[in-house]
């Protein structure tokens, strides 16, 4: 079965501090697309990035960066330089394509970051 | 271009009673995924439909049924609501299921059951 494994619940870090959210999944299926998604207090979930299974080249965006590690089954986001707008909670999601009868986006408990003026 | 569109934000029922939730998807988008999201359970996955056809399901009762109409707006209805259905319900849009395509979520409708 599907899994995504978010083990900080809460971070708490002093503006342009940089900062790593942690994630972790486990799926048995070879192709897959993994997901960050931000949730600010409005509620809505904002896409941050998508990548597949069979590109595990790191990717930055601005002041957020992804190292996907397959041989750790890891998916990490770090935001340099941080500010208070990136305050939120930031979701970690597995989706996978090999069954069509189990596709849906598998998401992790979140994380939320506190980042202090 | 407008977003994810859901109706109503907010809604208190008492408990037995029945609600419908509403999303309308961006402009073009087929598909129309429904999640819960709830402080114990974290966000589970309910129902998604493509074309007016409910292409996967998740590990809900029944009760949870959602359809789709030909403009791609989707309506989610949940019967003889209980207390544990108190939740933020989230729809995602997007053109054709999301391995090819980022979805896009709509503010969501938060329920209260009492």
């Amino acid at each position: 079965a599907q899994k995504v494994t978010q083990a900080q619940t809460e971070i708490s870090v002093v503006e342009k501090e940089d900062v790593t959210l942690d994630c972790v999944y486990e799926t048995r299926d070879t192709t897959y697309y993994l997901f960050w998604y931000k949730q600010p207090p409005s509620g809505e979930l904002v896409f941050l990035i998508r990548r597949n299974s069979f590109d595990e080249q790191n990717e930055i965006s601005g002041r957020y960066s992804w190292n996907f590690q397959k041989s750790t089954s890891s998916f990490n986001f770090t935001i340099t330089a941080s500010q208070v707008v990136d305050s939120a909670v930031y979701f970690c999601a597995l989706y996978q394509a090999e069954d069509t009868g189990r596709r849906a986006l598998t998401f992790g408990s979140g994380t939320r970051l506190q980042v202090q003026p | 271009k407008a977003g994810v569109t859901q109706t109503p934000r907010y809604l208190i029922k008492t408990r037995g009673q029945q609600v419908t939730l509403s999303c309308s998807p961006i402009s073009g988008h087929r598909s129309v995924s429904w999640y819960q999201q709830t402080p114990g359970q974290g966000l589970q996955f309910l129902f998604e439909y493509f074309s007016e056809t409910q292409r996967n399901k998740g590990n809900f009762p029944g009760r949870f049924s959602g359809r789709q109409f030909s403009n791609s707006r989707s309506e989610m209805n949940v019967s003889t609501l209980e207390l544990g259905d108190s939740a933020l319900y989230l729809c995602a849009s997007s053109l054709g299921g999301l391995a090819g395509t980022e979805a896009f979520f709509g503010q969501g409708t938060r329920l209260t059951v009492v």
